[in-house]
């Protein structure tokens, strides 16, 4: 079975300065990686995906994220936090079985001081 | 092309009382899930529907149930509500033959039971 570890359920940064949420995942074979933004009352919105075809993937609103897999980690990073960047992330993870659902970790609320 | 639509947007039930929530998938797409977002909780995976039949099911008790339609929505039922049942159910829908399992969101139900 897969599972998601994102490390702190908030990060604090102000703004101008490095963004780095983590994320550790589970699973018994390569997998397909996400991670989701939330902004308050709205449903997710998928900021980028991997799926193998390269270790570092870039996403909307200048997010990326890099798979390491020696890590287990698929860490997501922005080089500059903007103030309408402070929103909920979720990393998850795909099944790989055909008859589950992603699994998502609980989350980190980024709050951005400006 | 139009996203992932949930209705009603709010819902104010009381203790005992049923709660019906709606949820349109993406045109073309067949599978449809439901996600619980209770405060402090994280995504909690609820329910999964592909082509009409209930694929998969999360940890909870029978009075939570749904189904989908021929044209692919679906609704969630929530029978004897109870005052934690308070939250945000987020429908999601996934592409037919999409192996990564992506999902796509919409914006949610939120159900306040008093």
């Amino acid at each position: 079975a897969q599972s998601v570890t994102q490390l702190g359920s908030h990060v604090s940064v102000s703004e101008g300065a490095l963004v780095l949420l983590r994320c550790n995942y589970s699973s018994s074979v390569p997998p397909y990686l996400f991670w989701y933004v939330q902004y308050p009352n709205q449903g997710l919105q998928l900021l980028l995906k991997y799926t193998s075809a390269a270790t570092l993937v870039k996403g909307i609103n200048g997010f990326e994220a890099e798979f390491k897999k020696s890590e287990t980690s698929f860490h997501l990073t922005k080089p500059s936090a903007h103030m309408s960047d402070a929103a909920e992330y979720f990393c998850a993870v795909s099944p790989y079985s055909g008859y589950s659902t992603l699994t998502f970790g609980k989350g980190t609320m980024l709050l951005v001081s400006p | 092309e139009a996203g992932v639509t949930q209705s009603p947007t709010h819902l104010i039930k009381t203790r005992g009382q049923q709660a019906t929530l709606r949820c349109s998938p993406i045109s073309g797409h067949t599978s449809v899930y439901w996600y619980q977002q209770a405060l402090g909780l994280g995504l909690q995976f609820l329910l999964w529907y592909d082509e009409g039949e209930e694929r998969n099911r999360g940890n909870f008790p029978p009075r939570f149930s749904g189904r989908q339609f021929p044209n692919y929505s679906s609704e969630l039922n929530v029978n004897a509500l109870e005052l934690e049942d308070s939250a945000l159910y987020l429908c999601a829908s996934s592409k037919y033959g999409d192996i990564t399992g992506e999902l796509f969101f919409g914006e949610g139900s939120r159900l306040t039971v008093l």
